[in-house]
């Protein structure tokens, strides 16, 4: 499974957009990119996915430069219940040895 | 449709005891996977399970072990436990092995051990 890098921390004011990185120097070519999201004594909840360029939900966009060596989570409008853990995955379809790895993610805090 | 359930949602053990966690993914998924989350050491993977096979291990000792059932229902161990098990355990089904799968997390398991 690629190592990732995030920043440990970050805070946004509520109503802005808010984006993290995540660097993933050694992606290889068959991997994707995932984000959970995660709130205190809950379990983490998937996010968005994605390959490459662009991919964006009802939540949130993804977006991907072409060398893929990071990605960026982006969450628009943010509110006070963004307030969670964020962390980037990068792994192949389908697993074979692979070992789900959620690193130390990114600690989200909104202030009003 | 239901959510992963797990039982018991918190458990209280002594060191040397062993203990039975308990998932139930949500109807049609069938892989399962477990992870212990601590606050020295994150969301750590242990193990998936995939049609009653178990498919992936994580770096934990054997005194972990975990089975999966025909309903894809699945249990996880802990023997002789110590400490530093004191963790919350999570599940995550899926429809089927595979990182670009979906996961869906349980609530968890807090374990404490005294």
């Amino acid at each position: 499974l690629a190592k990732t890098t995030q920043p440990i921390s970050m805070d946004s004011y509520e109503g802005q957009e808010v984006n993290i990185t995540c660097s993933h120097n050694n992606i290889a070519t068959n991997d994707y990119i995932t984000w959970y999201q995660q709130f205190p004594s809950q379990g983490p909840r998937f996010i968005i996915q994605g390959y490459k360029t662009k991919v964006t939900n009802e939540v949130a966009s993804l977006f991907i430069p072409a060398d893929r060596k990071s990605s960026t989570l982006s969450l628009p409008r943010v509110s006070l219940s963004d307030t969670a853990v964020y962390y980037c995955l990068v792994g192949e379809r389908p697993f074979g040895n692979e070992k789900l790895t959620f690193g130390t993610g990114t600690r989200l805090t909104i202030i009003p | 449709k239901a959510g992963v359930t797990q039982t018991p949602r918190y458990l209280i053990k002594t060191r040397g005891q062993q203990v039975t966690l308990s998932c139930s993914p949500i109807s049609g998924h069938r892989s399962v996977s477990w992870y212990q989350q601590t606050p020295g050491q994150g969301l750590q993977f242990l193990f998936e399970y995939f049609s009653e096979t178990q498919r992936n291990k994580g770096n934990f000792p054997g005194r972990f072990s975990g089975r999966q059932f025909s309903n894809s229902r699945s249990e996880m161990n802990v023997s002789t436990l110590e400490l530093g098990d004191s963790a919350l355990y999570l599940c995550a089904s899926s429809l089927t092995s595979g990182f670009t799968y979906e996961q869906y997390f349980g609530p968890g398991t807090r374990l404490t051990v005294t």
